[in-house]
Order: structure tokens, then sequence, then C-alpha cells
């Protein structure tokens, strides 16, 4: 069956970095293009990034464009979101998911935790 | 890009049905049929449970269904029962600015 399993969530400063993983498995990894998306706190859902199968084409929304950096590596069936220069406003539960038909997003990680604070 | 517009919560009594809104514009559900709704149960992960609009992946109950008219999309939930509490979303592609899909702002379901 699909499994997405992230890590590499934690507590972190205001300005520091932290990576996160996403590892794949029950599907054919590369034939599907990936997803990070957050919700903060008692909100809702934000999608941030995206990246194509290849890995050619991505997009970032603003609030983390500049800061944060998608990439996969198709031989390990992992998907990995940088964050750098982490805010106050950056801390959620960070989703890998994968795109389906028409955009949708049929699988979703468990989710990991990002938390940024003095 | 702004969030597609959903009523923060709606509610119903066991057996009854309620529909959940979900409005955007032209450059989104008004154009595109890629609308999808999610269920997030506390504590878990989205669940896709409709996807383009009306369908419904498989393993999903048919008491869900889907509807789109011009800028407005809706998810109606029959037969409510007590495991259907749970907030749900809405989804879209979008062709606005460089963002390709945005979610709705959250619609909270109480089973009376």
């Amino acid at each position: 069956q699909v499994q997405l399993v992230e890590s590499g969530g934690g507590l972190v400063e205001p300005g520091g970095s932290l990576r996160l993983s996403c590892a794949a498995s029950g599907f054919s990894f590369s034939d599907y293009y990936m997803i990070w998306i957050r919700q903060a706190p008692g909100k809702g859902l934000e999608w941030i990034s995206y990246m194509s199968n290849s890995g050619r084409t991505i997009y970032y929304a603003e609030s983390v464009k500049g800061r944060f950096t998608i990439s996969r590596d198709n031989t390990k069936r992992s998907l990995y979101l940088q964050m750098n220069s982490l805010r106050d406003e950056d801390t959620a539960v960070y989703y890998c998911a994968r795109e389906s038909t028409g955009r949708s997003i049929d699988y979703w990680g468990q989710g990991v935790l990002v938390s940024v604070s003095s | 890009q702004s969030a597609l517009t959903q009523p923060a919560s709606v509610s119903g009594s066991p057996g009854q049905s309620i529909t959940i809104s979900c409005t955007g514009t032209k450059n989104d559900i008004g154009t595109y049929n890629y609308v999808s709704w999610y269920q997030q149960q506390p504590g878990k992960a989205p669940k896709l449970i409709i996807f383009d609009v009306s369908n419904r992946p498989s393993g999903v109950s048919n008491r869900f269904s889907g509807f789109k008219s011009g800028n407005t999309a809706s998810l109606t939930i029959s037969g409510l029962q007590t495991g259907d509490e749970a907030d749900y979303y809405c989804g879209s592609y979008t062709s606005g600015d460089i963002l390709l899909y945005v979610f709705g702002t959250g619609t909270k379901v109480t089973v009376l």
C-alpha cells in the first residue's frame, strides 16, 4: 500500500534551518508529482511547494519562496524540503503528499511538526 | 492568492443531509473542473473524498457527493453519521498568480 513517512521535524530558533524528508513506498515514486503542504496549529491547510516527477518543474507559495527549497531523489524514493531563515509563522505540521488526477492529493503522510521559537 | 471561502461550521442531526459550499473565482473553480474535497479527523492527516468535482475515490462512501456551479463548489453528506464529524476542506487548481493549488478555509462539521 502507498505510504509516505516524513521525518526531520523539531524545534528550531528563528532564523534557523531544518531539512524535512519524506520516504515513499508502495507506488512508482518517479511517476508522480509530489507536494509539501503545511497546517499551522488550529489553522487550515496551506499548499507550499510542488515538484514534478522529473524535478524539472517546481512551484512555491509566496510565503516560503526564497527560503524553502524542494528536491527529490527518485533513486531513493524520497522527497525533501530544505527550510532556511525560519520564522515563527512557519510553525506547523508539514505533510508530504502525492498529486493525482486533476491536481487532487490522493495520499498524505502522517505529518511532522516543525516548531520555530526562541 | 486568497483561500477559497467555506462556512466556518455546519451542523446536522444523524440521518440528515448537509451541504458545504466552497466559493472561488474564475481563476480556479469557475474555470477548472479540478475541485477536490478532503476530510480531516482530529489529529489525523486529511483524506481525499472527492476529486474532479464529483468523483469518489475507491472506498469512499456514496453518501459523499460533489457538485459545481459557476465559481462555487459544494459537498453534500447524506445520511449524516457521528463518524462524519470532522473538518472538511475544498481545494482547487488555480491559474491565479503562480500558485498551482489553493485550499478552502475549512468547515467544521458537527453531528448533533
